[in-house]
């Protein structure tokens, strides 16, 4: 099956700077890979999500670029603010027409805003 | 709240006792999915619906686990005999099949966290 690793399991930068979390994935027909965000006690939450035909995808201060050939994709946050601290995951699947794989996360990634 | 509910939102058991979950998804999607989460761990997945077909279980599942989606709409997912090691988040999330596209997002809810004393 599907394998998922992410790293760093915690990440602390300066608010106002970048922060960088990778995953790497075993299947090379995973085609799906949706990062979400979960604050403390709350539900994950869908931020951005890349599809393999793209290489890279961004929303406002959020970036994800998908490295097919090395099986990787990256989330990158610029200009960081307090409220990006929370817990990261990674995520990719199988996606096909007419049926669905169920996601394999990663482990998380802490990331925490210094003021 | 047009999101996705499950309840309770907390549950304490003594082992051995047996438990249920229920989950609504979003009213248009019409699949389904459990997952559960441990401290520090993503999400784990459980098990997958689309419309009232299970279609798929993980080996996680284990023969304690039961999961029903009778009319399409709501899911419960029953534990039976629970042992301490059933203690978690179970998360549902459910999403709409995009037809010939495939791929979709999922959306979960604030799930249901699970303690077996």
């Amino acid at each position: 099956g599907e394998n998922v690793e992410q790293h760093p399991s915690t990440l602390s930068v300066q608010e106002g700077d970048s922060a960088v979390i990778k995953c790497t994935y075993s299947d090379s027909a995973s085609n799906y890979f949706p990062w979400y965000k979960q604050e403390l006690g709350k539900r994950p939450q869908l931020i951005i999500d890349i599809r393999s035909n793209v290489g890279e995808k961004k929303d406002q201060r959020i970036a994800v670029t998908l490295n097919k050939t090395a099986k990787h994709f990256s989330l990158h946050i610029t200009e960081t603010q307090p409220e990006d601290s929370a817990v990261y995951f990674c995520a990719a699947s199988k996606r096909s027409g007419g049926g669905a794989d169920g996601l394999t996360f990663g482990k998380g990634t802490h990331l925490i805003i210094q003021p | 709240d047009t999101g996705v509910s499950q309840d309770p939102r907390h549950k304490i058991t003594k082992r051995g006792q047996n438990v249920t979950f229920r989950c609504d998804p979003i009213s248009e999607h019409n699949r389904l999915y459990w997952y559960r989460q441990t401290l520090g761990q993503g999400p784990e997945f459980l098990t997958y619906f689309q419309n009232e077909a299970q279609l798929e279980k993980s080996r996680l599942l284990s023969d304690r686990f039961s999961a029903e989606r009778p009319k399409g709409s709501f899911s419960t997912l029953e534990i039976q005999r629970t042992e301490q090691g059933d203690s978690a988040m179970y998360l549902c999330a459910s999403s709409s099949d995009l037809g010939l596209r495939g791929n979709e997002k999922l959306f979960f809810g604030s799930g249901t966290q699970l303690s077996v004393l």
